[in-house]
């Protein structure tokens, strides 16, 4: 069953910035899309970004684009999800998702980002 | 912009069967959108149910089934029970690698 764990969640003033990891395990990474999905409290799923098995093409939601760059690490079975510019509407709990299909799969417990002064 | 739109709520009798929906406010969904859904309770992650339009992820027991219904992708929950009642979500593939949730459903079984 596709494992996978997110680190580096914390609390950051605006303007600043934050990297997130995830670090897979149970299924063979180098196959699969991967994905970054956040949930701000008490509000729905949101789509963040998209990654390809070999990294050779990223999307990002609008809302993101410019701010926000997703990269994985085959080799480590990582996947990485580097946060600048961060804003208040940020804040959110942060879910890696994958593994399954090409859709949001395998998700992790998910790590929180709280963007605040 | 398009959106993907979901029931805001829903409410199906124990032992019943209700189906969910996911639509577009313009255009049809087709198995080209590689529709998918997921069931989260609160405080929890999301689990995958469905994935691919009709293909169920390891684990789902077979009372929960996915299908194209008109212009929509549908979820079918059949023998509906008490631990059923949570939120469902789903997600359709735009194109130019974007996706995009629904708002979500919550399922109330009563």
């Amino acid at each position: 069953e596709v494992q996978l764990v997110e680190y580096g969640g914390g609390l950051v003033q605006p303007g600043g910035s934050l990297r997130l990891s995830c670090a897979a395990s149970e299924f063979t990474f180098s196959r699969y899309w991967m994905h970054w999905v956040r949930q701000a409290p008490g509000k729905g799923l949101v789509w963040v970004s998209r990654i390809k098995s070999d990294g050779s093409s990223r999307t990002y939601a609008d809302s993101v684009k410019g701010r926000f760059s997703i990269s994985r690490d085959n080799a480590k079975n990582t996947l990485y999800l580097q946060m600048n510019s961060l804003r208040v509407e940020d804040t959110a709990v942060y879910y890696c998702a994958g593994g399954v299909g090409i859709a949001p799969g395998g998700w992790g417990p998910g790590t929180l980002v709280t963007v605040s002064s | 912009q398009t959106v993907v739109t979901q029931e805001p709520s829903f409410s199906v009798s124990p032992g019943g069967t209700v189906t969910l929906t996911c639509g577009l406010s313009s255009g049809s969904v087709s198995t080209s959108y590689y529709p998918a859904w997921y069931q989260q309770t609160p405080g929890q992650a999301p689990r995958t149910l469905i994935y691919s339009t009709n293909i169920r992820s390891s684990g789902v027991p077979d009372r929960f089934s996915g299908s194209i219904v008109g212009n929509k992708a549908a979820l079918t929950i059949t023998g509906a029970q008490a631990d059923d009642e949570c939120d469902y979500y789903c997600v359709l593939y735009m194109g130019n690698g974007i996706w995009m949730f629904g708002g979500g459903t919550n399922l109330a079984v009563l």
